[in-house]
């Protein structure tokens, strides 16, 4: 069955550090999304992508991050300064098919943990 | 902006017990999702429901959109179905992001 991955699982880095995480959403899948958890929270959602743009975001999704579609099979998130407040668990998900209604189904990878020290 | 809200937080039962797991929230909406959070962290989706009831194997889901409430059950549950279990809506609209409740984390004793 086919399954949305994300890499790296696991990611620790230093503020104000860069990061890059990665995500292979389901191939036939049209919609795209990043969402996090910080631990013991609830999961928040970041922005949704579609045909190459963004579609949705919250007000979390400030210009510290952005997406990028580079090459039609992978799905990044980049934070460009990380701040403390950034550790989560960052889950990438995707839906959608061709003539699709708004509330498809969504399929969420398994996450990456991001640890901002 | 939509309030999702779930009860019980924590739920603990006995293997074969009958279990039921609230969601209301505060706007109307386009469909609600029923999520499993497994312990190491991963999320599969379980239903998403627009109206009555659908069924999977011992789960159950339920929504009423005139009180804006929703139901998840499981009969018969086992150990295995040990989880959080997070109900989570489509705001009305075109709008595909979801808003999350804050889980109700289930044990189910042997």
């Amino acid at each position: 069955e086919p399954e949305v991955t994300q890499t790296p699982s696991h990611q620790v880095t230093q503020m104000g550090q860069e990061v890059i995480l990665r995500c292979v959403p389901i191939s036939n899948h049209l919609y795209f999304y990043w969402y996090r958890q910080i631990l013991g929270q609830k999961v928040e959602f970041l922005v949704s992508f579609y045909n190459n743009e963004i579609s949705e975001k919250s007000e979390i999704f400030d210009d510290q991050f952005s997406v990028e579609r580079p090459d039609g099979s992978n799905f990044t998130l980049k934070i460009r300064s990380t701040k403390l407040e950034d550790s989560a668990m960052y889950f990438c998900a995707s839906g959608g098919l061709g003539g699709s209604t708004y509330t498809d189904t969504q399929y969420f990878g398994p996450g990456t943990r991001l640890t901002v020290l | 902006k939509n309030e999702v809200e779930q009860s019980p937080q924590n739920l603990t039962a006995q293997e074969g017990e009958f279990i039921t797991i609230n969601c209301s929230y505060s706007v109307g909406i386009s469909a609600l999702h029923w999520l499993q959070q497994h312990p190491g962290g991963g999320i599969v989706s379980l239903f998403m429901l627009s109206s009555g009831k659908k069924k999977h194997g011992r789960l159950i889901a339920t929504i009423n959109i005139q009180e804006k409430h929703s139901s998840l059950h499981i009969t018969a549950s086992h150990p295995r179905d040990s989880a959080v279990y997070i109900c989570a809506v489509n705001a009305g609209g075109s709008a595909r992001q979801l808003t999350f409740g804050s889980g109700t984390q289930l044990t189910v004793l042997p």
